[in-house]
């Protein structure tokens, strides 16, 4: 069974760059997460969906982050001007249920520095 | 609300001694615990989980027992080996199904 799959592996922008981050859950996993992990901190939620349906974005910074899966099964994540404090790593995970034991499956991540 | 304290940033060990990463939380939802584990430069890995007030749940070697009575789910493990090394994570599921993360341990193990 294919593990979670997150592209791109590695990105550096300028300040004010914009990227996108892609993520492809697990087959049949209804709930995706996107996870911000800083440099030596844990993960941090910053949105997550059930099927493409938002359940909880109030930590997704607004005004230059957003985040769509719009069939319910690949998700983006993109950051519009990026700044420095943006510099981590992205972790895309998936959950079978999220009213299961929630079980998430993370993938690779992707790490992102911002100069 | 709901949370997790890790008391411990660092622990160094030497090969060979026991393991213990201490774990405690706070909730008033149902609990449902997860030990999580990151080796350098990889992603989280779920390690053990368990809802079964005074179960030892056992996996990899590695041990915990959820006590309801002191809210806690410490990790363990009898003999460390040097690939244990990572980083590890408590959680509990909270209220809106959410993981709340722990500060997160950083075990490394020594010759």
């Amino acid at each position: 069974e294919a593990g979670v799959t997150q592209s791109p592996r590695y990105a550096v922008l300028q300040e004010g760059q914009a990227v996108s981050f892609w993520c492809d859950p697990i087959s049949g996993h209804d709930t995706l997460y996107w996870y911000q992990q800083p440099r030596d901190q844990g993960p941090q939620l910053l949105v997550y969906f059930r099927d493409e349906a938002v359940i909880d974005n109030s930590q997704l910074p607004s005004d230059r982050f957003s985040a769509v899966r719009p069939k319910g099964t690949n998700s983006t994540l993109k950051i519009q001007s990026a700044k420095q404090g943006d510099t981590a790593t992205y972790l895309c995970a998936s959950s079978p249920d999220s009213n299961s034991g929630n079980t998430l499956y993370f993938g690779e991540g992707s790490r992102l520095i911002v100069v | 609300g709901d949370s997790v304290t890790q008391t411990e940033g660092l622990v160094t060990l030497t090969e060979g001694l026991p393991v213990m990463l201490n774990c405690t939380y706070q909730t008033a939802y149902s609990t449902f615990l997860f030990w999580y584990v990151q080796h350098l430069n990889e992603a989280p890995k779920l390690l053990l989980k368990s809802s079964t007030d005074n179960k030892r749940t056992e996996h990899q070697g590695f041990h915990a027992t959820l006590h309801k009575s002191s809210s806690s789910f410490h990790l363990q493990k009898s003999s460390a080996q040097l690939s244990d090394s990572a980083l590890y994570y408590c959680a509990l599921r909270g209220s809106n199904y959410q993981l709340i993360w722990g500060s997160g341990t950083k075990l490394i193990i020594k010759p």
